[in-house]
């Protein structure tokens, strides 16, 4: 009964392709996040979505492509994969009903291989 | 760019010790600080947050503290034990957009039986 889980949980693929990413909650959380984990674990947030809207965009290049069908969802497409693209990404969603105290929940991750 | 400083980097201890690391953030347009544990291969997950000065928080033998005004937070852990090894997240929130955390690096706790 995973709470957010992240489809593939591996992805290989050459340079040049188009990918999507498919993230999913089920704990009826308000918004939903795609972070991205760099070389040295460090965590950087990509997007944020609040009930299909966009919240947060961070300086990520416009290959990167957020999709929010409803609100237990949230994809993210990659367009012309570069090398530098292959990290591991993870999903994550939080509550955010204006009280404070809103951990996130994290998916499992996915980790993208671009070669 | 907005600094949230983890010390140390990685720590090793034996089992039965008892351990402590910190994060300092910047004060001002503080709205709450968050730990997480990660282990690898799996993803983080939510110990506190916090969101008061001097707030005090505990699960088990991890407890963590908060000091808003100085702009920093201690976790301590209590009689290690290996299952304990992982990396230890803060993030802060300033309140300014919905959700964004800003995490720190990290503190690697590796527990030896």
């Amino acid at each position: 009964d995973t709470a957010v889980s992240q489809t593939p949980k591996y992805l290989v693929t050459q340079m040049g392709n188009d990918k999507s990413i498919k993230c999913e909650q089920n704990l009826g959380h308000d918004t939903m996040y795609w972070y991205k984990q760099d070389s040295k674990k460090f965590l950087k947030i990509m997007f944020s979505y609040n009930n299909k809207e966009l919240i947060i965009n961070e300086t990520v290049p416009n290959r990167f492509s957020p999709k929010s069908p409803d609100k237990a969802h949230l994809n993210l497409h990659i367009n012309s994969l570069e090398l530098g693209d292959s990290a591991v990404y993870f999903c994550a969603s939080s509550p955010l009903d204006g009280t404070r105290g809103d951990e996130q929940f994290f998916g499992p991750g996915t980790r993208l291989t671009v070669l | 760019i907005l600094n949230v400083e983890q010390s140390p980097q990685s720590l090793h201890v034996q089992e039965g010790d008892s351990t402590n690391f910190t994060c300092s953030f910047p004060s001002s347009n503080f709205y709450a600080l968050h730990w997480y544990r990660w282990e690898t291969a799996k993803s983080p997950e939510a110990l506190f947050v916090m969101t008061l000065n001097g707030d005090e928080k505990k699960k088990g033998r991890i407890s963590a503290t908060l000091n808003t005004k100085e702009g920093y937070s201690y976790l301590y852990i209590k009689g290690s034990q290996p299952e304990d090894s992982a990396t230890y997240l803060c993030a802060l929130d300033r309140g300014s957009t919905l959700g964004r955390l800003y995490f720190g690096r990290g503190t690697q706790l590796t527990v030896w039986p």
